[in-house]
């Protein structure tokens, strides 16, 4: 079982939809959740960052982090045609190894 | 503020030929850097981190190397590359273990 799942899509939805990608981490040592964007062919950029559980807003973008579950989330929401991107999930325990997931590629059809 | 140099953006080498990347980090001292590789549809692999000048850690045995030269600088090579070594190459750095990780613009290599 990998430490961190994310399921690789393709995932295609139209413009204005709200958008929910998921990943799952098996170690309950893990304390520190990011989610980074990744345009073809450039680096990832980071869009959240979290600790704790509960929910963290940032414009268009809600990160949920349920600890009892192993379950992180980012929403997006009136999703746009630049959204279109690969987005990778991270976590990390306090030993500092950031473990990714596989990434979610997305589409947002205009 | 800080910033994250990587270059070339795009390099391509005979199978055999040396190679060198270089990655530098500016507005920021001691930063934890990394070098990781990103294979076509598939994840992120950590090749090397280091947490200070001549501190290198390997995370996958192969025929890459890495070098710390100075403190803000982050290098990665190899002798002879192989076929395998194509992908796309990925520098990192963070102030400490706890914090964020931001990366610079890769470097998309191709061996033929």
């Amino acid at each position: 079982q990998k430490e961190v799942e994310q399921d690789p899509g393709p995932l295609s939805v139209p413009e204005g939809a709200i958008v929910s990608l998921n990943c799952t981490y098996s170690n309950s040592a893990f304390q520190y959740f990011m989610w980074y964007r990744q345009y073809s062919r450039k680096g990832p950029e980071l869009l959240m960052y979290t600790y704790s559980s509960g929910n963290k807003e940032d414009g268009r973008f809600t990160a949920q982090v349920d600890k009892s579950s192993k379950y992180i989330s980012l929403f997006i929401r009136d999703s746009q045609p630049s959204d279109s991107a690969t987005y990778l999930c991270a976590t990390s325990p306090n030993t500092g190894k950031l473990i990714f997931g596989q990434g979610t590629t997305l589409q947002v059809k205009p | 503020s800080q910033t994250i140099h990587q270059w070339p953006a795009t390099l391509v080498q005979p199978v055999g030929s040396p190679l060198s990347l270089e990655c530098t980090v500016e507005g920021t001292s001691n930063p934890n850097l990394y070098w990781y590789r990103q294979a076509a549809g598939r994840g992120l692999q950590l090749l090397f981190y280091s947490v200070g000048i001549g501190q290198i850690s390997s995370e996958v045995p192969q025929n890459l190397s890495a070098s710390r030269p100075q403190d803000r600088q982050f290098i990665l090579s190899s002798k002879k590359l192989l076929l395998s070594d194509s992908g796309f190459y990925l520098c990192a750095w963070r102030v400490d273990l706890r914090e964020k990780l931001f990366f610079g613009s890769g470097t998309q290599l191709s061996v033929l």
